[in-house]
C-alpha cells in the first residue's frame, strides 16, 4: 500500500532551535509539495518540486525556511531559527504530474514551538 | 495573488439532511480538485473536474464545475456520520502545477 511517509509525526522544540521535517514521497512520483496548515490560515502551499527541482517556493518565509530534495526518495523542510508562529501541521504531498493528477498527502508533522 | 474562498465555513446538519459547499476562485481555473480531511487526519483526494460545466457523481456526492471555471460546488445527499470532516477545493491555473486550497468547509453531522 503506497503512501507518503513523514517524520517525525510530532515535534516540540524551543524557540530558536533548528527543525528538520522529512518526507518520503511515493515511489515513482515526480512532484512533491509542502503545505502548512493552521486554524487561521488554512492550508498554505509553501513550496513544490518537480523532478527534484524547486519550481516555486514563493509561499515560504525565505529568511528561515528552506526546502530541498537531496534525492528522489527524500524531501526536507528546515526551519532555522524556529519561532512560536511556526507552530502548525506541515504536510508533504506527492503526485505523478502529467496532466491533472491527484496529490497524495502524508500524515503530517505537528510542530509546536514553545 | 490567486485566492480560493469557500462558504460556508462551518455547517452542522442532522443526519439525513443534504449539505452543499461552494468554492469561488478569484481567477479562472484550469481544473479543480476536491479533498476531504477527517478530524486529526490528512487531506484525501475525492475528485477532479476539468471541463466547463462538468458534473460528476460519486454515490451520494455530486460535484460541479462552473461554466466560467471560477467556481465549483460539492453537494452531499442524505448525509451520514461518516461524512464528518472538512471539505477543501483546490484550484490550479494554467501554466503551473500549483494548487491553491480553498478555506475549507467543516461539516458536522448530528445523529
Amino acid at each position: 500500500d503506497a503512501r507518503v511517509t513523514q517524520t517525525p509525526r510530532h515535534k516540540v522544540t524551543e524557540m530558536g532551535q533548528e527543525v528538520t521535517m522529512r518526507c518520503q514521497p511515493i515511489l515513482g512520483h515526480n512532484t512533491v509539495f509542502w503545505y502548512r496548515q493552521t486554524m487561521m490560515q488554512g492550508l498554505e502551499l509553501l513550496a513544490y518540486f518537480r523532478n527534484r527541482a524547486p519550481l516555486d517556493d514563493s509561499g515560504m518565509p525565505k529568511d528561515r525556511f528552506s526546502a530541498e530534495m537531496p534525492d528522489a526518495t527524500l524531501a526536507t523542510l528546515k526551519i532555522q531559527p524556529s519561532e512560536p508562529r511556526d507552530s502548525a501541521v506541515y504536510f508533504c504531498a506527492s503526485g505523478f504530474w502529467t496532466v491533472n493528477t491527484e496529490a497524495f498527502f502524508g500524515q503530517g508533522t505537528r510542530l509546536t514551538v514553545v | 495573488g490567486q485566492q480560493v474562498m469557500q462558504i460556508p465555513q462551518y455547517q452542522h446538519v442532522q443526519e439525513g439532511e443534504d449539505f452543499t459547499t461552494y468554492c469561488n476562485s478569484s481567477t479562472t481555473l484550469s481544473n479543480i480538485q476536491w479533498y476531504k480531511q477527517r478530524p486529526g487526519g490528512h487531506p484525501v483526494f475525492l475528485i477532479q473536474l476539468v471541463k466547463s460545466g462538468e458534473v460528476k457523481k460519486q454515490k451520494r456526492l455530486t460535484f460541479q464545475f462552473g461554466e466560467a471555471k471560477k467556481n465549483s460546488s460539492l453537494h452531499i445527499t442524505a448525509t451520514q456520520t461518516t461524512d464528518v470532516g472538512t471539505y477543501f477545493c483546490a484550484g490550479r491555473t494554467s501554466g503551473t502545477y500549483k494548487y491553491i486550497f480553498g478555506t475549507g468547509t467543516r461539516l458536522k453531522v448530528l445523529a
